[in-house]
């Protein structure tokens, strides 16, 4: 079945710096990926959706600067949280849609952990 | 997502007993799935579907969605306590390319 990776799994960085978190989908070209968010206890918050060779959008609420999301080629989907904060350890989990003629498949990458401290 | 209504918030059954989820949109959904999860870790993935009437079964597990595909039901028959973790249900709402994720419904099964 259809993989996506995402990494790193897990990275701790000190508050002011920026870390970047990669996602890959490993066998198949994906023209939409996702990025969400997930508190402790809570469902997956739609962070943006991202389309290949274009702008994100951004669900309301979520900082454009402070996510910044880039998807540079069809199997590689950035998200780069720039001058990072306690407030935004979280866990962010990555999917790419495959499609195939009028129908799709979401998959999902493993996840990663953010902590700021 | 307050698009994408997902009851009950938790639940706790004693081993053996029946359970459903329920998965409720104002709007048409595209692809409904269902996911298990723990906290803080990846997603199983469950079941999907696509089309209004259709219903799926794995194992003990079986999952519908609605002939108007606004609503979806899992169920599980028979519970074990390796049913217990993190229901999710997860769609795309109105067809606008985006994907959001119901509420979730926490299980715990007393053995």
């Amino acid at each position: 079945g259809a993989v996506v990776s995402q990494h790193p799994s897990r990275v701790i960085c000190k508050s002011g710096t920026s870390v970047k978190i990669e996602c890959r989908s490993l066998d198949f070209q994906a023209t939409t990926m996702f990025w969400y968010r997930q508190f402790p206890k809570q469902s997956l918050m739609l962070m943006a959706t991202s389309n290949e060779g274009s702008k994100a959008t951004y669900e309301q609420g979520v900082e454009k600067d402070k996510f910044l999301i880039n998807h540079a080629s069809l199997t590689l989907s950035t998200l780069t949280v720039t001058s990072a904060h306690p407030e935004d350890s979280s866990f962010y989990i990555c999917s790419a849609r495959r499609v195939e003629g009028e129908a799709y498949e979401q998959y999902f990458g493993p996840g990663t952990r953010l902590t700021v401290t | 997502s307050q698009e994408l209504e997902q009851s009950p918030q938790s639940l706790i059954v004693q081993e053996g007993k029946n359970l459903t989820i329920n998965c409720t949109s104002s709007k048409t959904l595209y692809g409904l799935y269902w996911y298990k999860q723990k906290y803080g870790e990846g997603l199983i993935f469950l079941m999907m579907l696509q089309k209004g009437g259709e219903e799926k079964s794995h194992e003990k597990i079986t999952a519908k969605l609605d002939e108007k595909k606004q609503q979806s039901s899992l169920h599980i028959t028979a519970s074990q306590p390796s049913h217990a973790g993190i229901y999710l249900c997860g769609a795309d709402i109105g067809n606008f390319n985006k994907f959001y994720f119901g509420s979730g419904t926490k299980l715990n099964v007393k053995p």
